[in-house]
Order: structure tokens, then C-alpha cells, then sequence
């Protein structure tokens, strides 16, 4: 069966310091991968998505980036955060574009 | 005009009435429609998908489609204290290869 690992749960870091997030998906090949952000209260902002090794597709412009080095690993990197950067973020997986995605856990990232 | 709409709440229900919940989307070419239940500091979880017009039942939820009218909605009979959350509609953007969510509903069941 495939799974969807997501690291770390909680994360506090300060502004101006790097962030990195790693998923790893289990039991498929060649996943669609989705980077979601969904601030206290709100909806589920997609912020990047790759249909394949090095191929990102990225929604909204900001100090965040992608990368998939791997066909089932996706990371979401900032040089220096900000404020606003502060959110539960979500990794996700589909088989394909029409199918449902499937979550991990999240990760609650605090920039203070 | 943002992709998927839709209601944000929240939406308060007795315990044992139905619950509705309603989403609509703005790209017509859309294939694939999908409802998540979101518990406060949880991630989403998959509850329903549709892909052709009509009606769709699984236990106490439907999920009901309407491609001309790009809308689709979920209905909770019987609604109990446990469904209380966010829910989630997901479309699949036919052509952009990707997911996009609407903003979510608050439900609240009240006993």
C-alpha cells in the first residue's frame, strides 16, 4: 500500500533563517506531488506541484521554492523566512491529475 | 474569479438533519471533483468523489454533480457531533495538471 511520509510535525524558526521540508511517498511511481499552505483559519493554498523528476510547477510567487530530486521525494525550501511564511503546510500525492490526492501529516511551521 | 468557491461558514446543524454543502467551480473542462473532511489541526482526509453528473451515495453522505451549472455538493443525512469540521472541495483542472481547493466550509453539529 502507499504511504506518504511528511517531516518534521512542528517547527519554530526564526525569521531570516532557512527552512527545509522533506515527503517521501511509498508504494507508487511516479506520483503528481503537491506543496499546500493553508494559514490559521483559512483554505488550502496550492503552492507547487510536479507531474515528474524536476519538474515544478509553482502557483504563487514568493521566498519559497521546490525541488524533486527524486521520482518520490518533494522539498520546499526558503533561504530566509518571513513572518508570513508561518502556516501548516501539506504535502500531497494523486496518481494522476484526475485522481484524489492523498495527505501526510503536516507540518505547523512557526516564523517568529 | 477564483477556481473553486466555496461557502465558508460556518454552518451550524441540528444533530440528526441534513447537512449541505455546496461548491462551485469556474473551469468548465473540469473531469474530477473530490470532498475532504478536515479536522481542527488534522489533515485532510478523502470522504467522497464524483466524476459524472448526478447523484453518488456512500453511507450517510452524497455528493451530487452538475457540469452545466459547474457545481457540486455534499449532503450529510442523519448528522452527528463527529462530523463536525471543515470540509473540502477539490477539483481536478483539467489541462493545468493539478488540485486546487476551495476555501473550505465550517460544520458544526449541534447535539
Amino acid at each position: 500500500s502507499q504511504t506518504i511520509h511528511q517531516w518534521p510535525a512542528t517547527l519554530v524558526q526564526p525569521v531570516g533563517s532557512p527552512l527545509s521540508l522533506e515527503c517521501t511517498v511509498e508504494g507508487t511511481s511516479n506520483p503528481n506531488l503537491y506543496w499546500y499552505r493553508q494559514a490559521a483559519g483559512r483554505g488550502l493554498q496550492l503552492l507547487f506541484y510536479s507531474v515528474g523528476i524536476g519538474q515544478i510547477s509553482s502557483e504563487v510567487p514568493q521566498n519559497l521554492s521546490a525541488s524533486r530530486p527524486q521520482d518520490r521525494q518533494f522539498i520546499l525550501s526558503s533561504k530566509k523566512l518571513l513572518l508570513s511564511d508561518s502556516g501548516f503546510y501539506l504535502c500531497a500525492w494523486s496518481v494522476t491529475t484526475f485522481s484524489e490526492a492523498f495527505f501526510g501529516q503536516g507540518t505547523r511551521l512557526t516564523v517568529v | 474569479q477564483k477556481e473553486v468557491e466555496q461557502n465558508s461558514g460556518p454552518l451550524s446543524v441540528p444533530e440528526g438533519a441534513i447537512a449541505s454543502l455546496n461548491c462551485t467551480y469556474s473551469d468548465r473542462g473540469s473531469q474530477s471533483f473530490f470532498w475532504y473532511r478536515q479536522y481542527s489541526g488534522k489533515s485532510p482526509e478523502l470522504i467522497m468523489f464524483i466524476y459524472s453528473n448526478g447523484d453518488k451515495e456512500d453511507g450517510r453522505f452524497t455528493a451530487q454533480l452538475n457540469k452545466a451549472s459547474q457545481y457540486v455538493s455534499l449532503l450529510i443525512r442523519d448528522s452527528q457531533p463527529s462530523d463536525s469540521a471543515t470540509y473540502l472541495c477539490a477539483v481536478g483542472i483539467q489541462g493545468a495538471q493539478k488540485l486546487v481547493f476551495g476555501q473550505g466550509t465550517r460544520l458544526t453539529i449541534n447535539p
